[in-house]
């Protein structure tokens, strides 16, 4: 099981970029790395998943090195709307089986004025 | 993008009594999931609801105390059974689609209170 690895909490302030790093040293030939975001009194929300190099879309961008034992969540511009807890997972869901998914603690983000 | 919409919200219990939450999505869904989440903990996979069949239950959870139904592509109930102040937590239903796409979607959950 590909345990994850990242910040308890990161501070910021509205307007900068934040980058996110998540360890999976164990990540298996099958991973994908997936990163969710969740508001207070709200489920986690999809944000990106990669499996090698970059993935960028309308929220986020994923960094995964060559050997995939880490990866980074930029969030560009963040504003007070981004904080949040944001968890990295690491698993392979295409076999439909999310049993193997690890939900560590998230990294709390807290963007200020 | 499926919808997931989950109630109660919130709800305060007696000990001792059951409370059943309902999780509904707006399409079919291949796989339906339940979770549990502690106060500013993480994500505890309960069980995965399968429909027509007995749900699969991870380790430390059983039917007894957490029955859970699933009769159509769309619909999922979990019960909290015999209630004590140590079930009071989040609970949230997810779903994903199909059986290439990774993404997992989550109701808002329901947040339980037991006295």
């Amino acid at each position: 099981l590909a345990k994850t690895t990242q910040p308890i909490s990161m501070d910021s302030y509205e307007g900068q970029e934040v980058n996110i790093t998540c360890s999976h040293n164990n990540i298996a030939t099958n991973d994908y790395i997936t990163w969710y975001q969740q508001f207070p009194s709200q489920g986690p929300r999809f944000i990106i998943q990669g499996y090698k190099t970059k993935v960028t879309n309308e929220v986020a961008s994923l960094f995964i090195p060559a050997d995939r034992k880490s990866s980074t969540l930029s969030l560009p511009r963040v504003s007070l709307s981004d904080t949040a807890v944001y968890y990295c997972l690491v698993g392979d869901m295409k076999a439909g089986n999310n049993r193997k998914l690890i939900w560590g603690l998230g990294t709390s983000l807290a963007v200020n004025p | 993008s499926a919808v997931i919409s989950q109630k109660p919200s919130r709800d305060i219990c007696q000990r001792g009594t059951s409370l059943t939450i309902q999780c509904q999505v707006d399409s079919q869904v291949t796989m339906m999931f339940w979770y549990r989440q502690q106060p500013g903990q993480s994500l505890t996979l309960i069980a995965t609801a399968n429909q027509g069949s007995e749900a699969t239950y991870e380790s430390g959870f059983v039917i007894d105390k957490f029955p859970i139904s699933r009769p159509n592509l769309t619909f999922s109930t979990l019960t909290v059974s015999n209630m004590s102040p140590e079930d009071s937590s989040i609970y949230l239903c997810s779903a994903k689609e199909g059986t290439t796409n990774e993404k997992l979607f989550f109701g808002s959950g329901t947040q339980l209170s037991v006295l």
